[in-house]
């Protein structure tokens, strides 16, 4: 069965300090899609990023930056030098595909507070 | 920039009665989804429609709930009757991935209704 796992419950930190949050996932799938999203007081979820199961590159974007290891079923993600604005709910998802559906699977999500 | 609509953005019931969502999908989107998540949860799916179709609607609780999409354009997703669980955000996604082809397709979310059931 599909899961996805985020230990990380709340994670605070002090303005300008690097965060990594982590996602451990389950499937038994060869073909899967990870993402992210950011769900900010608001409680829209946003888009961060996309992943397949074939591409093992670490991604960066600006601040962000990405790390998929498919030896131990982890896509981490980091954040270098926060910012306050930063301070959000942060999913780690799972499509596995092709299927007839393409539902996402979420984690139970990681809290993170930057402090000024 | 496009978006995904939904109202009411909070809605607050009696136990019994009956509530109605409405979400607009990003336009051209064939795929829409309809997410419950519980507070300190992440969201799950309850129906995904591909245009009017559904195609996966295993956890949607069918004995109180019901969504429709009948045009393949905007759906609405209705409780009757709401009960005390059922408090949470409902959120809508839309994405471009064609379910035959196969997913992983970004979705794309609106601001959710928080309903609370008293």
């Amino acid at each position: 069965a599909q899961k996805v796992t985020q230990a990380q419950t709340e994670i605070s930190v002090v303005e300008k300090e690097d965060v990594t949050l982590d996602c451990v996932y389950e499937t038994r799938d060869t073909t899967y899609y990870l993402f992210w999203y950011k769900q900010p007081p608001s409680g829209e979820l946003v888009f961060l990023i996309r992943r397949n199961s074939f591409d093992e590159q670490n991604e960066i974007s600006g601040r962000y930056s990405w790390n998929f290891q498919k030896s131990t079923s982890s896509f981490n993600f980091t954040i270098t030098a926060s910012q306050v604005v930063d301070s959000a709910v942060y999913f780690c998802a799972l499509s596995e595909a092709p299927r007839v559906t393409d539902k996402l699977i979420f984690g139970t999500g990681t809290r993170l507070q930057v402090f000024p | 920039e496009a978006e995904v609509a939904q109202s009411p953005r909070y809605k607050i019931t009696e136990k019994s009665q009956a509530v109605a969502f409405w979400c607009d999908p990003i336009s051209g989107h064939a795929t829409l989804y309809w997410y419950r998540q519980i507070l300190g949860q992440g969201p799950e799916l309850l129906v995904q429609f591909q245009d009017e179709s559904v195609v996966d609607d295993s956890q949607l609780p069918k004995d109180r709930f019901s969504a429709e999409r009948l045009k393949g354009v905007d759906s609405t997703l209705k409780i009757q009757p709401a009960e005390l669980g059922d408090s949470a955000m409902y959120l809508c996604a839309s994405s471009l991935a064609v379910v035959v082809a196969g997913g992983g397709g970004e979705q794309f979310f609106g601001p959710g209704t928080r309903l609370t059931v008293l």
